[in-house]
């Protein structure tokens, strides 16, 4: 058990559509930043929430957006989808101010058709 | 920019054989320093992490890592690997007290048995 929970594990959208992803961090944690893996590579930053406020961000255009709930869990938004974008997005919650890691979830595998 | 550099993309060893992946960082403040491994099918978990003193840290499974401030370096050890190794290594690093945390490319390691 991971303890950050990720949905949908898998999703096939078409390329202009847009996508919301949904994370639930780890219980105590207050911090979520999200990760898109491509095949073969390193997880890349996209960006983090604290306090339902974007707190940081990678280098990913503005169709990539998120939102954070009072109870700590987020959503990452990808408007005009591009075959691209097909990845692992992760999600990884942490306690701010605590520098022990992350814990990572499953991801969710985005497939642009 | 921070960078992560990991110097093998794909190692492929016996098992028993002596490991070490390369990771050299890029960042000019005080940094947290950080490997993972993603078995197959599974979610990113922390395999160990330096914050400060003792530069040698040891992780699960036997593996440890030195952190070489002047090489700028955080290589990844074990002294004899198992098939059970078998994943994807990834070293990662944020800023002190900084939540962004950015991870190299990833080195796939095969462990035949």
């Amino acid at each position: 058990d991971a303890g950050v929970t990720q949905s949908p594990t898998h999703l096939i959208k078409t390329r202009g559509q847009q996508v919301t992803l949904r994370c639930s961090p780890k219980s105590g944690h207050d911090t979520v930043s999200w990760y898109q893996q491509a095949l073969g590579q390193g997880p890349q930053f996209i960006f983090q929430y604290y306090e339902e406020e974007e707190r940081q961000r990678g280098n990913f255009p503005d169709r990539f957006s998120g939102h954070q709930f009072p109870n700590y869990s987020s959503e990452l938004n990808v408007n005009a989808l591009l075959l691209g974008d097909s990845a692992l997005y992760l999600c990884a919650s942490s306690l701010h101010g605590q520098d022990y890691g992350y814990t990572f979830g499953s991801g969710t595998r985005l497939t642009v058709v | 920019a921070q960078s992560v550099s990991q110097h093998n993309h794909h190692v492929i060893l016996s098992e028993a054989a002596s490991l070490e992946l390369g990771c050299n960082y890029s960042y000019g403040g005080t940094v947290n320093l950080f490997w993972y491994v993603q078995y197959p099918g599974q979610h990113l978990q922390l395999l160990l992490k330096y914050f400060s003193g003792d530069p040698l840290v040891k992780g699960i499974k036997g593996f440890e890592a030195e952190f070489i401030k002047s090489k700028f370096s955080f290589n990844l050890r074990k002294p004899s690997v198992q098939w059970s190794d078998t994943a994807e290594y990834f070293c990662a690093v944020n800023s002190y007290n900084n939540n962004d945390m950015r991870f190299g490319a990833g080195t796939r390691l095969t462990v035949k048995p």
